[in-house]
């Protein structure tokens, strides 16, 4: 069946940086986009980018001025979501969620969250 | 970018019918689609391209998509559908994809 399974809590400091990996099993990994939405405390789920597996190439939401870097090892199956110079609001849930065939498709498979909290 | 509307708060018996909307400019040009969210768990996807159901979705969750306004209509609610509810598609012109604000389902 289809898996994704994501890494675990991260506790950092502003200024820092973060890597949140997503292990994918059960399907052909290069076959399917992965995108990144996250959810901060209290608000709801927000869209911030995917990256097409089979070729690289990326598209992010707008308003992180470079700070979101989506990455992909085909060899291991495994999606990266980095995210830069972390401040406050950056504390939230992220999640991985997996594109159905389609570009106008829905998520049909979602990680369990990775919870990332930033405080000094 | 495009902006999906959902009320924030609704709440209804168990039994009855949970009508949840999603409003946007011509969205009933668009595939739309819903996902349920419990606190700590991930999204589900509920309905999709407006009114398809995925293998394991119960028949009770049904959706429409008709000029401004979405809906996802839950019948027979169960207390076990408490959940946050988003709609969400494809803006094409950003190619975006955007949530609604969601809409949290109370079951008295």
């Amino acid at each position: 069946q289809v898996q994704l399974v994501q890494s675990g809590t991260e506790v950092k400091k502003p200024g820092a940086s973060v890597r949140i990996s997503c292990r994918t099993s059960g399907y052909t990994f290069t076959d399917h986009y992965i995108h990144w939405v996250r959810q901060a405390p209290g608000e709801g789920l927000k869209w911030l980018g995917w990256i097409n597996i089979s070729g690289g190439d990326t598209n992010y939401v707008g308003g992180f001025q470079g700070r979101l870097t989506m990455t992909r090892d085909t060899s291991i199956n495994t999606a990266y979501l980095d995210v830069t110079s972390l401040t406050s609001d950056d504390t939230a849930t992220y999640y991985c969620a997996r594109l159905l065939i389609a570009a106008g498709g829905p998520f049909d498979h979602w990680g369990q969250g990775t919870l990332v909290s930033v405080s000094s | 970018s495009y902006v999906l509307t959902q009320p924030p708060v609704l709440s209804v018996a168990p039994g009855q019918t949970a009508r949840m909307t999603c409003g946007g400019d011509f969205i009933g040009s668009k595939s739309v689609h819903w996902y349920q969210h419990k606190a700590g768990r991930a999204p589900v996807l509920v309905v999709y391209d407006n009114s398809d159901r995925p293998s394991g979705i119960p028949e009770r969750f049904s959706g429409s998509n008709s000029g401004n306004t979405a809906t996802l209509s839950i019948s027979r609610v169960e207390a076990g559908d408490e959940a946050d509810y988003y709609c969400q598609l494809w803006d094409t012109g950003s190619d975006y994809r955007v949530f609604g604000g969601g809409t949290k389902l109370t079951v008295l």
